[in-house]
């Protein structure tokens, strides 16, 4: 198994609190994604990294920001949590840009209430 | 309507059975995913293709890029493939975009 470690793996909070989901690499892939699932849709891409210090939006990046300090890490921080902000997170990494397998994380559970 | 979509959305089948997952797409694409996701969640890659066909022990992986349609076989059904399979396309750049997967159940 890739080595992918997201936590923590399930959290309740509070709507309007801050939240950080932390996705770890052993890999040395360049690339990390955050997407999140939920039911009636596919897995919808959040932000995404090329690199350190290097981030882009994906389709549903409102209310969330990310940073990539360290190759190794990703983080995905939701400001002020809202109710709509209640899904699993999965982070995902691959070692290059074009036509490479992914490998996920075992996902977070975040539910806001 | 989606970019990616598969179907059926729900199977339900006997184990020894040959099972057909398809999968339809509308865009240009570099490569085609399929993925599995078993209960506790935690999603696995089984094949990327860009054209042919691929076979991983009872799995077979096969894609039309002319008709954009992709087809996920299981041969000799067994009650622990009992998963959601996930088709994904590679579009522009490393981007992928899912279908909303199809939940397999395999009865003993």
């Amino acid at each position: 198994d890739a080595g992918i470690t997201q936590s923590p793996r399930h959290k309740v909070t509070e709507t309007g609190t801050p939240v950080t989901l932390r996705c770890h690499q052993t890999e040395n892939h360049r690339y990390m994604y955050w997407y999140r699932q939920d039911p009636g849709h596919g897995l919808r891409l959040i932000h995404y990294s090329y690199g350190v210090k290097d981030t882009d939006k994906g389709e549903v990046s409102d209310g969330y920001s990310v940073s990539r300090s360290k190759t190794e890490d990703f983080l995905l921080t939701l400001e002020s949590a809202t109710s709509s902000q209640t899904s699993v997170y999965f982070c995902a990494i691959s070692e290059g840009h074009l036509n490479t397998e992914a490998f996920f994380g075992q996902g977070t559970r975040l539910t806001v209430v | 309507k989606n970019e990616v979509e598969q179907s059926p959305q729900n199977l339900t089948a006997q184990e020894g059975e040959f099972i057909t997952i398809n999968c339809s797409y509308s865009v240009g694409i570099s490569a085609l995913h399929w993925l599995q996701q078993h209960p506790g969640g935690g999603i696995v890659s089984l094949f990327m293709l860009s054209s042919g066909k691929k076979k991983h022990g009872r799995l077979i992986a096969t894609i039309n890029i002319q008709e954009k349609h992709s087809s996920l076989h299981i041969t000799a059904s067994h009650p622990r493939d009992s998963a959601v399979y996930i088709c994904a396309v590679q579009t522009s750049g490393s981007r992928l975009t899912f279908g909303e997967g199809t939940q397999l159940t395999v009865n003993p």
